[in-house]
């Protein structure tokens, strides 16, 4: 079946502004993830859903981040006022359960100008 | 804190055998996970150990210790195409959220 996908694949934004990811998990994962991945280094944990609800979202960075999966499936990650510093790699991930594998997207590149 | 700890380099030759460490440092251990990243390409999954010892799948193999906080990624049989970074992964809570070390590149040459 079809895996995780990610849209857009590329966003390139002004500082101030505000834009949108969008990740659709593979059909019948109940968790999802979302992390966001700089050159060089590993991924970094932002927040995940268990179902519709945000269970940890102790990675979200400061309050211009912000999710919803508002049906248990597709999840949308808002960044508010973006910042240089805010250019990365956005990955999601899902999973059957929360204690089963994570299958990645291939990720939104956003870099903010 | 929470760290892991990984070399950031490793090379090796087609065909041969190379082993990539992982040592942890992290407030709760719920499992050690093992990613392939290809430049550009998103991580993929290749192993899981909750429990001591070591599992094996085809060319891969991993070990776990929890008792040392340490984990290796044994590759066997190296191919071009292994040239790719590695990551090794804690699961520090039942919630499932990864954390990840910096990675090893792994470079095959012919």
């Amino acid at each position: 079946g079809a895996g995780v996908s990610q849209t857009p694949s590329n966003k390139v934004t002004e500082k101030g502004k505000y834009v949108e990811l969008r990740c659709d998990p593979i059909s019948g994962h109940t968790a999802l993830y979302w992390y966001r991945q700089s050159l060089g280094q590993g991924p970094e944990f932002l927040i995940y859903f268990q179902g519709t609800g945000a269970a940890d979202d102790s990675g979200l960075p400061n309050d211009r981040f912000f999710a919803v999966r508002p049906e248990g499936s597709v999840s949308t990650l808002k960044i508010q006022r973006t910042e240089r510093g805010d250019s990365a790699v956005y990955l999601c991930a899902s999973s059957l359960t929360t204690n089963r594998e994570q299958y990645f997207g291939p990720g939104t590149r956003l870099t903010v100008t | 804190g929470q760290s892991l700890e990984q070399p950031s380099e490793v090379t090796a030759v087609e065909g041969a055998i190379v082993q990539i460490n992982c040592t942890y440092q992290t407030s709760g251990f719920y499992g050690l996970s093992w990613y392939q990243q290809h430049d550009g390409g998103a991580p993929t999954f290749l192993s899981y150990n909750a429990l001591d010892g070591l599992e094996e799948t085809g060319r891969f193999s991993s070990f776990l210790s929890r008792s040392d906080s340490y984990g290796y990624l044994l590759l066997q049989e190296l191919q071009m195409k292994d040239s790719a970074s590695y990551f090794c992964a804690v699961r520090g809570n039942q919630g499932g959220k990864l954390i990840f070390g910096q990675g090893t590149e792994l470079s095959v040459k012919p």
